[in-house]
C-alpha cells in the first residue's frame, strides 16, 4: 500500500545533539512538508519542499535543516539552534498539479530531548 | 496566519449529527476548503474537499454556503471514534502551496 512513513515513532536525545527525522514516501507526490506540533496547539510549518533539490523555509524553519535529494525522501535535521526541541514532528506530501488534492501525512515522531 | 476561524471546542451526542463551523471570509476563487481531523498523537486524516458544490463522502459532509465564505462540516451519526480536533483549511494552489493550520475545533463525543 502506497503511504507515507516517518521514523523513529519515539525519539529521545541529549540536549546539544543534532538529530534527523526521517520520512519517506511511496505515493510519487512532489511536495513535502515537515510540521511541528505544540502540546495543544495546532500544526506549524518548518520545512517544505516543491521538488527534488529545492525547499523552502515555513514559518519556524530556525534550528532546523532539510534536504531533497530524492523524490522519496525529505528528511528533518533538528540542530542544537533550536531552542525548544521537544515537539511532535510530521511529515506530510502532497501531488503538486491542481489544487484538487490533499496531503497524506505520516504518524509523526515525537522528539525528546533531556 | 491560518485563513479560517473555527470555534475552540464543540461537544456532541453519541448518534447525533456534529455540525463543525468555519469562517473562510478573504477565500479566493479559485481555492478549496478541506478538513482534516487529528485523533490525540496521530498524523492529520484528511476527511472531505469542496469548492462550492455540496459534497459527501462515506465519512462526512460538506456545506459551502453561496458566498463561500463560510462552510459546515457534518458528521452525520458521530460515534467515540470521532473526538479528535478538526482543522478547516483553505488551499492556496499555486507554485509556493502550503497548507497553513489553524487551531481547529477539539470535538468531544458524549456518551
Amino acid at each position: 500500500d502506497g503511504g507515507i512513513t516517518q521514523s523513529p515513532k519515539y525519539l529521545f536525545r541529549k540536549e546539544g545533539q543534532n538529530v534527523t527525522l526521517s520520512c519517506e514516501q511511496n505515493l510519487n507526490h512532489d511536495a513535502m512538508y515537515w510540521y511541528r506540533q505544540d502540546p495543544g496547539q495546532g500544526l506549524r510549518l518548518i520545512y517544505y519542499s516543491q521538488i527534488v533539490n529545492d525547499f523552502q523555509k515555513g514559518d519556524i524553519a530556525e534550528g532546523y535543516s532539510v534536504s531533497r535529494e530524492k523524490k522519496e525522501s525529505f528528511p528533518l535535521t533538528v540542530t542544537s539552534a533550536q531552542k525548544n526541541p521537544t515537539a511532535f514532528y510530521l511529515c506530510a506530501s502532497s501531488p503538486r498539479d491542481g489544487n484538487n488534492y490533499g496531503y497524506t501525512f505520516g504518524s509523526g515522531t515525537r522528539l525528546t530531548v533531556v | 496566519d491560518a485563513k479560517t476561524t473555527q470555534p475552540t471546542s464543540m461537544d456532541c451526542a453519541e448518534g447525533r449529527a456534529a455540525n463543525l463551523p468555519c469562517n473562510h471570509s478573504t477565500i479566493s476563487g479559485n481555492e478549496y476548503v478541506y478538513w482534516y481531523r487529528q485523533i490525540h498523537s496521530q498524523g492529520p486524516q484528511y476527511i472531505i474537499h469542496g469548492l462550492k458544490n455540496n459534497e459527501t463522502n462515506e465519512m462526512a459532509s460538506l456545506i459551502i454556503t453561496e458566498d463561500r465564505k463560510s462552510s459546515t462540516l457534518i458528521l452525520p451519526h458521530a460515534t467515540l471514534r470521532d473526538t479528535a480536533v478538526y482543522y478547516c483549511i483553505v488551499r492556496v494552489g499555486n507554485r509556493d502551496d502550503k497548507i497553513i493550520f489553524g487551531k481547529g475545533t477539539r470535538l468531544h463525543i458524549l456518551p
